[in-house]
């Protein structure tokens, strides 16, 4: 069966630090990966998506930057934080553009 | 683009009590999901339901594709269905989120 890992789990961060949070998916391949970021008050918005390694689409342009350096390995990254990057940030895989699967999410604040 | 509407947008309810949370989208989707995001933040699935009904032991949802809404049904509802219930819709490759509704069950 399928599995998603997301780590950190929490992560507490300066601001002006940088940012690296990995998403890994194990149990099927090429499948398609996502970025979501959910800011207090319930709305989850969609950062990045990737059908393939190497291709990567934005949806919002913000201070963040995502990566696949590998088929099941996804990468959120900034190289320096904002008060207003902190969240909750899921990352999601579907293996055919249909049913969409969560990961646990990394609980992310900058102070 | 697709715009996701949920109603109501909270929901406070007696344990046992049964409840409908409704799902309207603007345009033709390709497929829809029910998530619930328990109180530790995971998402959970519940159905993947682009039309027709699905039943999943307490919970049943419906979807009328062509006239662009979907509903949750929750029975007998338990402390455990506390959480934020999500509804999203794909349009290409993507899903588009409403922002939910929030359910508190108390004993």
């Amino acid at each position: 069966s399928q599995t998603i890992h997301q780590w950190p789990a929490t992560l507490v961060q300066p601001v002006g630090s940088p940012l690296s949070l990995e998403c890994t998916v194990e149990g099927t391949s090429n499948p398609n990966l996502y970025w979501y970021r959910q800011a207090a008050g319930r709305g989850l918005q969609l950062l990045f998506y990737s059908v393939g390694i190497g291709q990567i689409s934005s949806e919002v342009p913000q201070n963040l930057s995502a990566s696949r350096p590998q088929d099941r390995q996804f990468i959120l990254s900034s190289k320096k934080l904002l008060l207003s990057d902190s969240g909750f940030y899921l990352c999601a895989w579907s293996d055919r553009p249909n049913e969409q699967y969560f990961g646990p999410g990394t609980r992310l604040t900058v102070t | 683009g697709i715009q996701v509407e949920q109603s109501p947008p909270d929901l406070i309810l007696q344990e046992g009590a049964n409840s409908t949370l409704r799902c309207n989208f603007s345009d033709s989707v390709n497929n829809l999901q029910w998530f619930h995001q328990n109180p530790w933040g995971q998402l959970i699935n519940l159905f993947y339901i682009p039309s027709g009904t699905k039943q999943n032991g307490r919970l049943s949802a419906t979807t009328v594709a062509t006239e662009r809404y979907s509903l949750l049904y929750i029975s007998s509802s338990q402390t455990t269905d506390s959480g934020v219930y999500f509804c999203a819709v794909r349009e290409y490759s993507t899903l588009t989120f409403g922002k939910g509704t929030m359910l508190l069950v108390s004993p």
